[in-house]
This record gives C-alpha cells, sequence and structure tokens, in this order.
C-alpha cells in the first residue's frame, strides 16, 4: 500500500521560509514530485526529486532522502500568492499517489 | 504548449443517470490518468491509460470505467452515478518537460460534479 504524510496546515509570515516535510511508505520509487495547488484549480508542478539530495529552483527548493522515505519543500521569501496548498506524490511504476496536501497560509 | 480540456466543467446530476466526462489533449501523449480529489483525502487516482487500447485501475477504480480508442482522448465514464462520486475530477496527461529529463504529470482544469 501507499502510505504518504504531511501536515495540514501552516502558517507564515510574508519574506519568510516554511518547511513543509513529506514522508512516505510505498510499495515502490520511481520519483517524488512536489505540487501548488490553488483553490478550485488544478495542481501545476513545482519539483521533482529522484535522487537524494536538495534540487533547488528559484524561491523553491525541494529534498529527498530516500533510505528515510523523507522529502521537503522549502518555500522562501514567501509572497501572498504563495498561499495555496502543496501536495506531495510519489510516482511508482506508472501510478502517481498523493499525500492530503498542506494548506499554506501567508500573512503580511 | 500541452494543453488538457475536460468536458463539462460543472455538472450537477442525479442518482443512476449514467454520465461521461470528456478528456482530450492535443500533443499526441500516451499516458493519461483520471484522479478525483476530496476534502481530507487528496488526489485519488482512478485508472491510467498507457497507450491506445492499454488501461489498468489506479486506487479507486469501482464505479468507473474509460476507455481509449484514439490517443487524443480519455473519457471517464460512470455507468450508474451515486452521491459518494460527487467530487472534483482531474485528467491529466505525462509529458517531459524541455531540459528536464523527466516526465511530470500536466493536469486538466477539472471537473466539478454533484451527484444528488
Amino acid at each position: 500500500g501507499q502510505n504518504i504524510d504531511q501536515p495540514t496546515e501552516m502558517t507564515a509570515t510574508e519574506g519568510a521560509i516554511v518547511q513543509i516535510n513529506c514522508t512516505y511508505q510505498t510499495s515502490g520509487f520511481n520519483g517524488l514530485f512536489w505540487y501548488q495547488q490553488h483553490a478550485g484549480e488544478a495542481p501545476t508542478f513545482l519539483s521533482y526529486n529522484v535522487l537524494d539530495g536538495l534540487e533547488e529552483k528559484g524561491r523553491f527548493s525541494s529534498f529527498l532522502s530516500r533510505s528515510k522515505g523523507y522529502s521537503y519543500l522549502l518555500l522562501k521569501e514567501l509572497q501572498m500568492k504563495d498561499s495555496a496548498s502543496y501536495l506531495c506524490a510519489v510516482f511508482n511504476d506508472y501510478k502517481l499517489s498523493f499525500g492530503a496536501g498542506t494548506t499554506v497560509t501567508v500573512r503580511a | 504548449e500541452a494543453q488538457v480540456t475536460q468536458n463539462p466543467r460543472y455538472l450537477i446530476t442525479v442518482t443512476g443517470k449514467k454520465l461521461t466526462v470528456t478528456c482530450s489533449q492535443n500533443m499526441n501523449h500516451e499516458y493519461m490518468s483520471w484522479y478525483r480529489q476530496d476534502p481530507g483525502l487528496g488526489l485519488r487516482q482512478i485508472y491510467y491509460s498507457m497507450n491506445v487500447e492499454v488501461t489498468d485501475k489506479g486506487d479507486v477504480p469501482e464505479g468507473y470505467k474509460v476507455s481509449r480508442k484514439e490517443k487524443r482522448n480519455f473519457p471517464l465514464i460512470l455507468e450508474s452515478p451515486s452521491p459518494n462520486q460527487t467530487s472534483l475530477y482531474f485528467c491529466a496527461i505525462k509529458t517531459t518537460l524541455a531540459g528536464g529529463g523527466y516526465n511530470e504529470q500536466f493536469f486538466g482544469p477539472g471537473t466539478r460534479l454533484t451527484v444528488l
């Protein structure tokens, strides 16, 4: 079975940094994705990790440790438009399994 | 640019009345997939298709059917909808980001279905 856990909600201040953790126990692993989803909209791709380590892309970074079944998404210099849900997803064979998502609220 | 269209975007129907949600893509991608999204449960995969006439069950296939007669279309069929199928549905394709060297799933705009 697939078990992907992430916190339900996080709140942070504009300009700050927030780290969203994701732990997973899955029957296989071909990569881990992070998606951003604004309310009522489709998820949009943020990052992909298949090897251990940190992937940096502008204000967003994602880290993976396969041995620990752990990933995090780091959002730096938070902006109001970053208020959204952030979805962790594990790709295994041809199936993508998602966590329930973390709702991030950015306050002025 | 990859584009995925879904129709209808919103639908209110009654229990037992067969319905089809269409999904079309414009880039000849082989892989297509359907998800449903429910509060507190996240996105769950219903069915996926590797290519024409090749489909397989995801995590929550009960009550749904799909077909893949041509590459561009992947309709989701609810033969006898029930209230527990009220949800937000997304179709997705797997596409390779330019220079990325890997595949990501690109989602359609979503279909909000209510079954009374």
